[in-house]
């Protein structure tokens, strides 16, 4: 019954390589949201998609590539890993921004590691 | 520009300890607010969240926060914390209006939370 989740927990791979990382979601939320919390700490979000509609794309390097298939997936490809994309990815859904309750609610994180 | 400052890194108190963490924000306009804790290898759980009405709201574990318009704050606090609740905690705010909404959260630092026995 896991409200977001996320797979794989842990992605460990070596530079260059291709790599997806999987969010869904089961709570009938409409947006849903990639962050990236780098190893300060420091959460910033990435990208947002609303009922499978991109609506925010912050300065992210294009070979990040989000993907939503439907509304309950934001799926996240990766493309010629660097070192510095060594983070803690984390999925969110939000039921529609602007409502009252703009509550996120996260995933548990994919930690990726780029050797 | 928007932005969340938690001016304290890092804090260690005292089981049994009172707690007060520090937020403060910069934003066009009243936001929405929240904070989340984060345990270690975990996702991050919601506290609190102000929307309107009562600025002393009450979260989830015993933490309570204050929203002060006149200081742009809203600090966390705690009467007597718990050695489980060693942890970090993160404040953010969201926008109001949804012709502006995308639903973005801007997040501060951070702060962590060390207790002592």
């Amino acid at each position: 019954d896991t409200a977001v989740s996320q797979t794989p927990k842990y992605l460990v791979t070596q530079m260059g390589n291709d790599k997806s990382i999987k969010c869904e979601q089961n709570l009938g939320h409409d947006t849903m949201y990639w962050y990236k919390q780098d190893s300060k700490k420091f959460l910033k979000i990435m990208f947002s998609y609303n009922n499978k509609e991109l609506i925010i794309n912050e300065t992210v390097p294009n070979r990040f590539s989000p993907k939503s298939p439907d509304k309950a997936h934001l799926n996240l490809h990766i493309n010629s890993l660097e070192l510095g994309d060594s983070a803690v990815y984390f999925c969110a859904s939000t039921p529609r921004p602007g409502s009252s309750y703009n509550e996120q609610f996260f995933g548990p994180g994919t930690r990726l590691t780029v050797l | 520009a928007q932005s969340v400052t938690q001016p304290d890194i890092h804090i260690t108190v005292s089981e049994g300890a009172s707690l007060e963490l520090r937020c403060n924000y910069s934003y066009g306009a009243t936001p929405y607010l929240f904070w989340y804790v984060q345990s270690p290898g975990q996702g991050l759980q919601l506290l609190l969240k102000y929307f309107s009405g009562d600025t002393l709201v009450q979260g989830i574990k015993g933490f309570e926060a204050e929203f002060k318009r006149s200081q742009s704050s809203f600090n966390l606090r705690k009467p007597s914390v718990h050695w489980s609740d060693a942890a970090e905690y993160f404040c953010a705010v969201g926008p109001r209006t949804f012709s502006s909404n995308t639903g973005k959260l801007i997040f501060g630092q951070g702060t962590t939370l060390q207790v002592k026995p």
